[in-house]
């Protein structure tokens, strides 16, 4: 079975700055995985994915994520943010040979932009 | 543009009640999912079907059914609804194979039960 750890429950920062929220993976096996973005009051949103290939990621709305193998993690980040980046981030993986009953997901992580 | 559609945003019902919330993707999607999500427990997997008729039990399956008779449509069903399954419901549907992972939701349904 895997795992996925969001180290960081609530993160604020302000505007313009950079941000990078942090994920840690468990597994015995190769795994595929996505950040996912939760606007208020919505459902989820496919922000990236890693499947293969190039280790760093680029994601809708400027962010980026990259997948360091030898240290399990997938921190996804942005140069820099604005207001309407502030939602809830999840970290998700799915073993490569895995069923839909295998995808976990992290707790998730409360990005706050202040003004 | 792509969807899942949740049939109601808003439900409030009473105990004992029978509750169906409905979803439908047209993506013409072989995985379909249903999650809850609770302050501070993330989301966790109610159900999911990889196939018409086709079903598994996620981490919390107690107290729910589903059905899917249509490729499109995944029902989520509480037979006899209780407070504690106050919560928000999320439908989602994905392709096979390596996009299985590739999930997407629905704008939820938000259940509180009296």
């Amino acid at each position: 079975a895997q795992s996925v750890t969001q180290l960081d429950s609530q993160v604020p920062v302000f505007e313009e700055a950079p941000v990078e929220l942090r994920c840690n993976y468990s597994s015995s096996v190769s795994v595929y995985l996505f950040w996912y973005v939760q606007y208020p009051n919505q459902g989820l949103q496919l922000l990236l994915k890693y499947l293969s290939g190039s280790t760093l990621v680029k994601g809708i709305n400027g962010f980026e994520a990259e997948f360091n193998k030898s240290q399990t993690s997938f921190h996804l980040r942005k140069p820099s943010v604005h207001i309407s980046d502030t939602a809830e981030y999840f970290c998700a993986v799915i073993p490569t040979s895995g069923s839909a009953r295998q995808l976990t997901f992290g707790s998730g992580t409360q990005l706050t932009v202040l003004p | 543009d792509v969807k899942v559609t949740q049939s109601s945003r808003y439900l409030v019902k009473r105990t004992g009640e029978k509750v169906f919330l409905e979803c439908v993707q047209d993506m013409d999607h072989e995985n379909m999912f249903w999650y809850r999500q609770d302050p501070g427990l993330g989301l966790r997997l109610i159900y999911f079907s990889y196939d018409v008729k086709m079903k598994e039990k996620g981490d919390i399956p107690e107290g729910y059914s589903v059905s899917r008779e249509k490729k499109e449509r995944f029902s989520l069903i509480l037979e006899s609804a209780s407070t504690n399954q106050t919560s928000m419901y999320l439908c989602a549907s994905s392709q096979g194979g390596p996009h299985t992972g590739e999930l997407f939701f629905g704008e939820g349904s938000r259940l509180t039960v009296l």
